[in-house]
């Protein structure tokens, strides 16, 4: 079974600054997909970024971007120029690909919690 | 607009008492997914479902019920065989195949009282 490991239960950072999530993952399979979900304090679960396990070249959604080490099995978020509407739980997620399993569900990490000071 | 509808927004249970929370979905999305979300426990997955008919246990089944009559419903009941339901519960939806993330409902806030 895969895990999903976010040691920084919460973060603190100044408005447009940049900070970067750590999320750490187990896993034996070699075909993979790895999300960042934000969820707002409406609980509203928002899909911020994805990464391909295949592809060698880092995702990136304008001041969103990801660090996707495969070998080190570790997919970090950097939001850049943070702004006030940044300030949310996020949450790294692993999904199998279609010969793992790939319907079987998301694995969640257990969430960062991103403060913005303004 | 296409997307997911959990309904209702909040529901309290009375011990001893089954509730069904209720998705709906018209993205014409194969799998179907129910969450549980505590505090300090991300999300866990409960119950999911591939295919109209079919429906595998997650991780925290015990306690929960599912069906999957229709390709756009995946109704959830907490039975009083679950000792904790107090929880937020999350449903989503992806296609079956892909590089594609879930989409998620608005969930639902189930109080014991």
């Amino acid at each position: 079974a895969q895990t999903v490991t976010q040691s920084q239960p919460e973060m603190s950072v100044q408005e447009a600054e940049t900070v970067t999530l750590s999320c750490t993952y187990d896993t034996s399979e070699s075909d993979y997909y790895l999300f960042w979900y934000k969820q707002p304090p409406s609980r509203q679960m928002i899909l911020v970024i994805r990464q391909e396990a295949y592809k060698q070249q880092n995702a990136t959604e304008n001041r969103f971007s990801v660090n996707f080490q495969k070998a080190a099995k570790s997919f970090s978020l950097k939001i850049s120029d943070s702004q006030l509407g940044d300030a949310a739980m996020y949450f790294c997620a692993y999904r199998s690909g279609p010969g793992g399993g790939g319907a079987d569900g998301l694995t969640f990490g257990k969430g960062t919690h991103l403060i913005i000071q303004p | 607009d296409g997307g997911i509808t959990q309904s209702p927004k909040y529901l309290f249970r009375k011990e001893g008492q089954n509730v069904t929370l209720s998705c709906e979905q018209n993205l014409n999305h194969d799998a179907m997914y129910w969450y549980r979300q505590d505090p300090g426990q991300g999300l866990r997955l409960i119950y999911y479902s591939q295919i109209v008919n079919d429906f595998q246990k997650g991780d925290i089944a015990e306690g929960y019920s599912v069906s999957r009559e229709k390709k756009e419903s995946f109704p959830l009941t907490v039975t009083s065989a679950q000792k904790n339901p107090t929880a937020f519960y999350l449903c989503a939806s992806s296609p079956f195949f892909g590089n594609y993330g879930y989409t998620f409902g608005s969930g639902t806030r189930l109080t014991v009282v």
